[in-house]
């Protein structure tokens, strides 16, 4: 079975420009959450999206927007890059289940990193 | 504010020796923990998922869990130098797909 796929894998960018992200999930995965990561902050939640809906939201400005479509493939946007925003971003899958079978494993992709200049 | 905490390391240990990696977090509710191991310039790597207070074994991979305690510890047996990577603590609460992160722990098994 294909794992998480990301695209693109390496991005440059110029502050104040834009920029979308895509990720395919598992096959059959239908929630996908995407990550920031920094050397600084570490791993931090941005959203999470589940049957085209965003269900969760992470401590982030606005400019960092998402959306999930039918075939459960996702993206998100980060408008008016700041030098900040530099920062391997990660899309992770996982199975709708009842939480209470315990079945909430994440797997991650392998990433898109940010460079904003 | 969710926290989790994890020893920061690095945390070097010989070929063969057990290594244990250490975590606490501060969310009384939290229902699911997972062990991730990233090596450098990789993505994280699901390794272990722990539900229930107790142990879980998979392979030379060892998860502890206790609720009560909050805490949450891995146990990897006969290290091996592939090993080497950092290891991050990972929680989750309620019903929600967000997961909470350690800042990780730096492991290094020298041959």
């Amino acid at each position: 079975k294909a794992g998480v796929t990301q695209t693109p894998r390496y991005l440059i960018k110029t502050r104040g420009q834009q920029v979308t992200l895509s990720c395919s999930p598992i096959s059959g995965h239908r929630s996908v959450s995407w990550y920031q990561q920094t050397p600084g902050q570490g791993l931090q939640f941005l959203f999470e999206y589940f049957s085209e809906t965003q269900r969760n939201k992470g401590n982030f400005p606005g400019r960092f927007s998402g959306r999930q479509f039918s075939n459960s493939r996702s993206e998100m946007n980060v408008s008016t890059l700041e030098l900040g925003d530099s920062a391997l971003y990660l899309c992770a899958s996982s199975l709708e289940a009842a939480l209470r079978r315990g079945n909430n494993e994440q797997f991650f992709g392998p990433g898109t990193r940010l460079t904003v200049l | 504010q969710k926290e989790v905490e994890q020893n920061s390391g690095p945390l070097s240990v010989p070929e063969g020796a057990i290594a244990s990696l250490n975590c606490t977090y501060s969310d009384r509710v939290s229902q699911s923990f997972f062990w991730y191991r990233q090596y450098s310039g990789k993505s994280p790597e699901l390794i272990m998922s722990i539900y229930s207070n107790g142990d879980k074994e998979d392979g030379r991979f060892t998860a502890q869990l206790n609720k009560a305690s909050q805490y949450v510890s891995l146990l990897i047996r006969d290290s091996q130098p592939s090993d080497s990577a950092t290891y991050l603590c990972a929680v989750g609460s309620g019903s929600a797909r967000q997961l909470t992160f350690g800042s990780g722990t730096q492991l290094t098994v020298l041959p």
